[in-house]
């Protein structure tokens, strides 16, 4: 089932802040985020596995709230290479393993100087 | 590097003429899978193969056939294209068991019909 993301689109000033929504009305095995460029193939940012997870690199974090079955991506103080839309892929459990990856819509986010 | 590759990257192809997308990685993952992204959407699963097990989604069309020769090679048919068929096809790797990385995804294939 195509997991809910929110918002659709975000218009940012160079540094300041911002937070993606992933929600899912399925028991997740996993949540991924995923970044693509306009004519480009997407590119994996960070992948959730537990409930309570939380992780980043550089100032682009996430967190997995497992039984709420929703993750968040939060971006701070945005810069211009940051602009892009962000996927979040869930793979829900299926027979007692994990299923595929279900994308979401996407959150178009552009960066502005 | 170990990558996935894609070819053609723009393949036009003319109504109802077969055409096949090719796929190829070094990355020795046991499962691949065929997306389709049309403009402004999300990638959307049509099938993937875990190893040599075919897995077709519900919703894939019949149009849309896949072969998998061996582990590094993967192919999408696409038996007679319609003008809806016209997206970005991106093909996807991952590892069975591997809890953390992601899916690898190819530089994709932009198909137009014409």
């Amino acid at each position: 089932q195509q997991p809910v993301q929110s918002p659709q689109a975000v218009i940012l000033r160079e540094g300041e802040d911002a937070v993606i929504n992933c929600s899912s009305s399925k028991a997740l095995y996993s949540v991924h985020w995923y970044r693509q460029k306009h004519g480009e193939a997407p590119v994996f940012l960070m992948i959730l596995l537990k409930g309570g997870e939380q992780k980043g690199h550089d100032k682009i974090s996430a967190s997995f709230n497992e039984k709420k079955q929703q993750s968040s991506l939060y971006l701070t103080a945005s810069q211009l290479s940051y602009s892009g839309t962000y996927f979040c892929g869930t793979v829900e459990f299926y027979g007692g393993s994990q299923g595929n990856l279900i994308f979401g819509k996407g959150t178009k986010l552009s960066v502005k100087p | 590097d170990a990558m996935v590759i894609q070819n053609p990257r723009y393949q036009v192809t003319q109504f109802g003429k077969p055409v096949t997308l090719s796929c190829s990685q070094t990355l020795n993952h046991n499962v691949m899978y065929w997306y389709q992204q049309k403009s402004s959407q999300a990638p959307k699963l049509l099938f993937h193969y875990y190893d040599k097990d075919f897995n077709n989604e519900a919703d894939t069309p019949d149009n849309f056939q896949s072969r998998r020769p061996n582990t590094s090679f993967c192919f999408l048919d696409i038996r007679s294209p319609g003008l809806g068929d016209a997206a970005m096809y991106l093909c996807a790797t991952s590892r069975e068991g591997d809890r953390v990385a992601g899916y690898t995804f190819g530089s994709g294939t932009r198909l137009t019909v014409v």
